[in-house]
């Protein structure tokens, strides 16, 4: 069964650093790409970007590029998203996400979805 | 980027009612890469349709999706009480804003 697993909710203060993870199995983790995808309280969901484990690549929305930062360590299946200086602003739930075929393409299976909390 | 624009933004239905979302797309996309979500409160999205109208694996197929250019359609032809719920479509980088369909 394919599945990804995300790391526990987090609380933090404005200025911290985050870094939350994706652990994929049950398939090839460098074969496929892996998302990220924002969720603000109340709100609806936003692409923020991904990045294929095999090679690294990554790729940004426009609206998150330099704000995040989407990494993957494959030798233990685990992809990354984090912060340097995190805002209040960050407050949202975080989902990762796999790409069944090359992008651009919807995402199948998701993660369970990382809280964070952003707040002095 | 392509804007999806979702109406209504919520739709008020009985159960064994049919259901009828709009997602329509700011410019013309390949049906090929438009999806359907459904979440349910507290849940991760779960995958119901892709390439516009085909069913993800273990999806009722009281669900159904069509369209194509600019147009794209969800119905679900009956619903049942596990329905009531927010539905987002998806084409490449860009998101609806969600219809919630809920219980009247």
């Amino acid at each position: 069964e394919v599945q990804l697993v995300q790391s526990g909710a987090e609380v933090k203060k404005p200025g911290e650093s985050l870094k939350i993870s994706c652990k994929g199995s049950g398939y090839s983790f460098t074969s496929y790409w892996i998302g990220w995808v924002r969720q603000m309280p109340g709100k609806g969901l936003e692409w923020m970007g991904i990045i294929y484990p095999g090679d690294s690549d990554t790729r940004y929305s426009p609206s998150f590029q330099g704000q995040v930062t989407i990494s993957a360590d494959k030798s233990i299946s685990t992809a990354y998203l984090q912060w340097s200086s995190l805002k209040a602003s960050d407050t949202a739930m975080y989902y990762c996400a796999l790409l069944p075929r090359t992008p651009p393409d919807w995402f199948d299976p998701w993660g369970q979805g990382t809280l964070v909390t952003v707040s002095s | 980027e392509i804007v999806l624009t979702q109406s209504p933004g919520t739709l008020s239905l009985s159960p064994g009612e049919r259901a009828t979302l709009s997602c329509r797309a700011s410019q013309s996309v390949s049906s090929s890469y438009l999806a359907w979500y459904q979440q349910k409160p507290g849940q991760a999205p779960r995958l119901l349709i892709y390439g516009a109208s085909s069913r993800a694996t273990g999806i009722p197929d009281r669900f159904s999706g069509s369209g194509s250019g600019t147009d794209f359609t969800l119905t679900i032809s009956r619903l049942e009480p596990e329905d009531f719920a927010v539905y987002y479509c998806q084409h490449s980088t860009s998101f609806g804003q969600g219809t919630k369909v809920e219980i009247k």
